[in-house]
């Protein structure tokens, strides 16, 4: 299985740039897709293939990488984007995700 | 609006079986893999099963195979998930989900508890 590793917490400021990252066990090529989840609410599709924004979703939202290393950034962040993030494979079954990371204003 | 409904969790014992439905709306049902995904309470999410359009071809990770199994019928516009062996390690929140291999649309949820 290809196992997805992210690190568990960040946090940023108000109005500040923020990179989540996301390593791969093994090569997914470009099959890579971001989610948001906030508390109590079913995740959100934010960025598909890697670097594709999901229609609706802010221009602030970006994401890029391939083969085994993988970023989303946020930039600028706003009060908003308080969440978890979830990268997630598609490259072979079964489909994984990683394991979220909790974004934290300071 | 796509719009994506889950039904039938609840509380149930170690070995038992429960079937949950997802009703779909907006959309044209039968053009669409479909998937389930879970999250334990406080944890991370996990692909359950998918399904193709026609439901011809279905497809599990290992911790599921042979005791899940994810089923439609595209007249009712309706996906199921039939839950067989349940452990307490099956206890979370499942959500119905439109698509194959990435998740653009998500139900609420419904949470099963798995516990004697």
């Amino acid at each position: 299985d290809t196992v997805l590793t992210q690190s568990p917490a960040l946090a940023v400021s108000l109005g500040q740039r923020v990179t989540i990252s996301c390593r791969a066990s093994k090569s997914v090529s470009t099959y890579m897709h971001w989610y948001q989840q906030k508390s109590g609410q079913q995740p959100k599709l934010l960025i598909y293939s890697a670097s594709n924004l999901e229609s609706g979703v802010p221009s602030r939202f970006s994401g890029s990488g391939s083969g085994t290393d993988f970023t989303l950034t946020i930039d600028p962040v706003e009060a908003d984007d308080i969440a978890n993030y979830y990268c997630q494979q598609s490259n072979e079954l079964p489909l994984t995700f990683g394991s979220g990371t909790k974004l934290e204003i300071k | 609006e796509v719009q994506l409904v889950e039904t039938g969790g609840g509380l149930v014992q170690p070995g038992r079986s429960l079937k949950l439905s997802c009703v779909a709306s907006g959309f044209t049902f039968n053009n669409y893999w479909m998937s389930w995904t879970r999250q334990a309470p406080g944890k991370g999410l996990e692909w359950v099963a998918s399904i193709t359009n026609s439901g011809g071809s279905t497809y599990y990770p290992d911790s599921v195979k042979g005791r899940f199994t994810i089923s439609r019928d595209n007249a009712q516009n309706t996906l199921y998930l039939q839950m067989n062996s349940l452990r307490s390690e099956d206890t979370a929140t499942y959500y119905c989900t439109r698509g194959s291999y990435v998740f653009a649309y998500w139900g609420q949820g419904t949470l099963v508890t798995v516990s004697s």
